[in-house]
């Protein structure tokens, strides 16, 4: 079975404090896996894909990378506006294009 | 600018009373997916379409149901059958070509009265 995990479930920084989040997955295939971000209320703001094992993909302050078993969500020097929950999903291979999303991790970074 | 609507932001539900909940998008994709979002869990399909006038249960369809007879429109109906319909609601799509993410609206969130 296609299934994500993300941990920590909950994180607190202080401004400026670097941390990575982790997404380990087990799928038969992999077309792809997402980084999304998601802030109270709203709806789920793409951030990042990536295909392939060691791909990495920048954005601010934001970096993500990818092994066969795992994607991390590196966060430097993080400011209070990096607060959101992050959420990761996968892409099995197939043609539904469905997606498998982790639980979330809460992100809160305080100045 | 091209995006997807969801409307309302907020429903309250009777009990025994049909809502739906509607999903509009201007981007030209042809797939749209329902998920359903509830505190502590990650997003769970609950019907998606990959064109008009087809579409195919997801992982929790039990209690709703859906019609696409727009490629713009992808309504859900949650009905009375679905006894714990309390949560926030998430409609994406996605378009052809390539390997790209699924675009999400900003959700409408479901309570019962």
């Amino acid at each position: 079975e296609d299934q994500v995990t993300q941990s920590p479930e909950a994180l607190r920084l202080q401004e400026g404090e670097s941390s990575s989040l982790n997404c380990s997955y087990t799928v038969s295939g992999l077309r792809g896996l997402f980084w999304y971000r998601q802030d109270p209320g709203k709806g789920p703001e793409f951030l990042f894909t990536l295909y392939s094992a060691g791909e990495e993909k920048e954005k601010e302050r934001l970096k993500a990378t990818l092994t066969k078993k795992e994607s991390f969500l590196h966060i430097t020097a993080p400011k209070p506006e990096d607060s959101a929950t992050y959420l990761c999903a996968l892409a099995p291979q197939g043609g539904s294009e469905k997606l498998v999303f982790g639980k979330g991790m809460k992100l809160t970074v305080n100045p | 600018d091209g995006g997807i609507t969801q409307s309302p932001k907020y429903l309250f539900r009777k009990e025994g009373q049909n809502v739906t909940l509607s999903c509009e998008q201007n981007l030209n994709h042809d797939a749209m997916y329902w998920y359903r979002q509830d505190p502590g869990q990650g997003l769970r399909l609950i019907y998606y379409s990959q064109i008009v006038n087809d579409f195919q249960k997801g992982d929790i369809a039990e209690g709703y149901s859906v019609s696409r007879e727009k490629k713009e429109s992808f309504p859900l109906t949650v009905t009375s059958a679905q006894k714990n319909p309390t949560a926030f609601y998430l409609c994406a799509s996605l378009g052809q070509g390539g390997r790209r993410p699924q675009h999400f609206g900003d959700g409408t969130r479901l309570s019962i009265l």
